[in-house]
């Protein structure tokens, strides 16, 4: 078990750049979660996946933002046209199913200058 | 809707001494879910424990315990003897049929 993984673990982009992030979750788990970080916030829910199906997008997720699972393993997370505002920890999870424990990665820091 | 909420923003304390972080929560269904989740400096989540709604008895795990009680909606953690190496933040979560939704934290500050 090698945990979830998370690349890369800092960005930083000039605003109204393109950036991805990959999450390459625990091997056996089903389920995957994107999240997001601010200071002094709990993380909130964006999207997760299962297997390959995306089955649930927060409002937070505005049409700039796209995540993929193709093949129901690794995912990515695009962001286009990056404001300042998107600045934030954007964290991975993965999960053997519903209402299971979410196992974390360690994040990918996003500063948009 | 489902909500979290730790009104302690920050807590300091001297080692050795115990403490205990409030989480109270708001939820519409019968069936949910309760976790806490440490996030130290080094930023990655940490689980600590899941407590299905049908599961009122406290638990005990080391110098940790929980402290469920549906009457008042609370989940509260306590941690016993605090170590410096506790200092952290600490998230209370919530789930029903959808991913967790956390409360904002609270940090934890353990003085030597």
């Amino acid at each position: 078990d090698t945990g979830v993984s998370q690349n890369p673990r800092h960005k930083i982009t000039k605003r109204g750049q393109n950036v991805t992030f990959r999450c390459d979750p625990i091997s056996e788990h089903n389920r995957l979660y994107w999240y997001r970080q601010t200071l002094g916030q709990g993380p909130e829910f964006l999207t997760y996946f299962q297997n390959e199906a995306q089955l649930e997008k927060s409002r937070l997720l505005s049409d700039r933002f796209s995540a993929e699972r193709p093949k129901g393993s690794f995912s990515t997370l695009e962001i286009q046209r990056t404001e300042q505002g998107d600045s934030a920890m954007y964290l991975c999870a993965s999960s053997s199913g519903d209402r299971e424990k979410l196992f974390f990665g360690s994040g990918t820091q996003l500063s948009v200058l | 809707a489902q909500k979290v909420t730790q009104a302690q923003t920050e807590i300091s304390v001297v080692e050795k001494e115990d403490v205990t972080l409030d989480c109270v929560y708001e939820t519409r269904d019968t069936t949910y879910y309760l976790f806490w989740y440490k996030q130290p400096p080094s930023g990655e989540l940490v689980f600590l424990i899941r407590r299905n709604s049908f599961d009122e008895q406290n638990e005990i795990s080391g110098r940790y315990s929980w402290n469920f009680q549906k009457s008042t909606s609370s989940f509260n953690f306590t941690i016993t003897a605090s170590q410096v190496v506790d200092s952290a933040v600490y998230f209370c979560a919530l789930s029903e049929y959808t991913p967790l939704v956390f409360g904002k934290g609270t940090r934890l500050s353990v003085i030597a």
